[in-house]
C-alpha cells in the first residue's frame, strides 16, 4: 500500500493569493511528479523531481514551481493564483520493484480560484 | 512513448470480463505496455504491466499480441466499482515519467 499525501484536499481561493500545495511520501521514493487535470480532461505532467534538489518542467507549461529539499516533501507554489489556475493537481512518486516500474499517486488537490 | 489508441468508452455487465483493447502499433522494443485507471478524480491506480509476455495478478491479465502491436486488459468479473477510467500508457524501460492519454471510460452495470 502506498503511502502518498496531499494537504489540502480542497482549496478555495481568492485571486493573486500565494498558495503552496503540499505533498509528501513515506516510501523514501526518489522520483516524484506533480500533475494537472481539468474535469473531465487527461493528466498533464507539469514537473518532476528525481531526487533532492532536482526539480523539472514537465510536457505541459505551468505558472506554478515547485522545490525538493527533502525526499519525503515536494511542495508545489503558485506566486499569484489566477482563476485559469482551477484544477485538480495530483502528486505521485515511483519506485522500481522487482516487478517494475510502479507509480503512486496521492488523492489530489481540488484548487478553485475565484 | 509510443502513441497508444483506446476506444473512447465501453459498457460492461457486472460479473462479466471486461476485455479493454489497446492499440500501440509504433511500440519499440524497450518499450513496456502499463495499465492504471482513475476512479472519480481520484488519484490514478496501478493495474498491471508487461513487455512481451501475458501478465497476470490479483486486479486483472494482460494479454500483448506477438507482434507487440496491441494488447488486451482483462478484468475477469467485473464489479460496479471497477467503473473507471483506463489508461493504456507505453514508457521506456528506463524512463520513470507517465505520459497519460485520454483512456477508456468503462462503465459496469448492474
Amino acid at each position: 500500500e502506498a503511502d502518498i499525501y496531499q494537504t489540502p484536499r480542497y482549496l478555495v481561493i481568492g485571486t493573486g493569493k500565494k498558495i503552496t500545495l503540499e505533498c509528501s511520501q513515506t516510501m523514501g521514493h526518489d522520483k516524484m511528479y506533480w500533475y494537472q487535470q481539468d474535469p473531465g480532461m487527461e493528466l498533464h505532467l507539469i514537473h518532476y523531481s528525481y531526487g533532492v534538489n532536482s526539480t523539472e518542467k514537465g510536457d505541459l507549461s505551468s505558472e506554478s514551481t515547485v522545490s525538493r529539499i527533502r525526499t519525503e516533501h515536494f511542495p508545489l507554489t503558485l506566486e499569484s493564483a489566477r482563476p485559469s489556475h482551477t484544477s485538480q493537481y495530483l502528486c505521485a512518486s515511483t519506485t522500481l520493484t522487482r516487478r517494475g516500474i510502479e507509480q503512486y499517486f496521492g488523492p489530489g488537490t481540488r484548487l478553485t480560484v475565484t | 512513448d509510443a502513441k497508444t489508441t483506446q476506444p473512447p468508452s465501453m459498457d460492461c455487465a457486472e460479473g462479466r470480463a471486461a476485455n479493454l483493447p489497446c492499440n500501440h502499433s509504433t511500440i519499440s522494443g524497450n518499450e513496456y505496455v502499463y495499465w492504471y485507471r482513475q476512479i472519480h478524480s481520484q488519484g490514478p491506480q496501478y493495474i498491471i504491466h508487461g513487455l512481451k509476455n501475458n501478465e497476470t495478478n490479483e486486479m486483472a491479465s494482460l494479454i500483448i499480441t506477438e507482434d507487440r502491436k496491441s494488447s488486451t486488459l482483462i478484468l475477469p468479473h467485473a464489479t460496479l466499482r471497477d467503473t473507471a477510467v483506463y489508461y493504456c500508457i507505453v514508457r521506456v524501460g528506463g524512463d520513470y515519467k507517465l505520459s497519460f492519454g485520454a483512456g477508456t471510460t468503462v462503465t459496469v452495470r448492474a
